[in-house]
């Protein structure tokens, strides 16, 4: 399997509604994670089983999709969100993460 | 609370071998699907090794014959052993948890540097 993620590098304002694609190279169900990870710091779950938001997480995430393509929004960005944020399969071995999207501020 | 915190890490010779520990509290580790994945240097997450809680254990093609995970269920305690290292294994390890896979990983640890100098 490979994952997709785009796109790698995004610009935006605070206020502003962005959205992060992921593409499966083949169908994973609703088997898709987004994580949000801060500089010098772990991978913090946001959505799990594709559009299930983690205990915690503000409602501005959201996530969404089945089978090959996935989307995350976040509907209207605050100054904590600028991070990298990770898409990742777990339908089938090996649970590979994408690439990555560095989201900073414009 | 539930809770992961790695060590073992530090500077090693490529070839040599090293041992990484994950500690868990708040919860059983033979009872969850444990993940290490790993970060190298400016790099993305790249997924390591798996254990299911049956105790079928999956590898990354990159570490598959060199690593090794496994469990102490009586130290709550995930393991990664390494051998052969390699420059290209330098990174920040980190081990996690997934109550079921669909799930999620959630918690993870803060991680331990692994150094692979040649």
């Amino acid at each position: 399997i490979q994952l997709t993620q785009s796109p790698s590098l995004l610009s935006a304002f605070v206020g502003d509604r962005v959205t992060i694609t992921c593409r499966a190279s083949q169908g994973i169900r609703s088997h898709l994670a987004w994580y949000q990870q801060r500089p010098g710091k772990a991978p913090k779950l946001l959505i799990y089983a594709a559009s299930t938001l983690q205990s915690g997480v503000p409602s501005r995430f959201r996530g969404s999709g089945f089978g090959t393509e996935f989307t995350l929004t976040i509907s209207s960005l605050q100054p904590e969100d600028f991070a990298t944020y990770y898409c990742q399969q777990l339908n089938i071995y090996p649970y590979i993460f994408a690439q990555g999207t560095k989201l900073e501020a414009k | 609370e539930v809770h992961l915190v790695e060590s073992g890490g530090g500077l090693i010779q490529s070839g040599g071998s090293l041992r990484l520990s994950c500690a868990a509290s708040g919860f059983s580790v033979s009872d969850n699907y444990m993940i290490w994945a790993r970060q190298a240097p400016g790099k993305g997450l790249e997924w390591v090794s798996v254990i299911y809680p049956v105790g079928n254990t999956y590898y990354a093609d990159s570490v598959q014959g060199r690593f090794t995970i496994s469990r102490d269920n009586s130290k709550n305690t995930l393991y990664l052993q390494m051998n052969g290292l390699r420059a290209e294994d330098t990174a920040i390890y980190y081990c996690a948890r997934a109550v079921w896979l669909v799930n999620g990983l959630d918690p993870w640890g803060p991680g331990t540097l692994v150094t692979v100098s040649s």
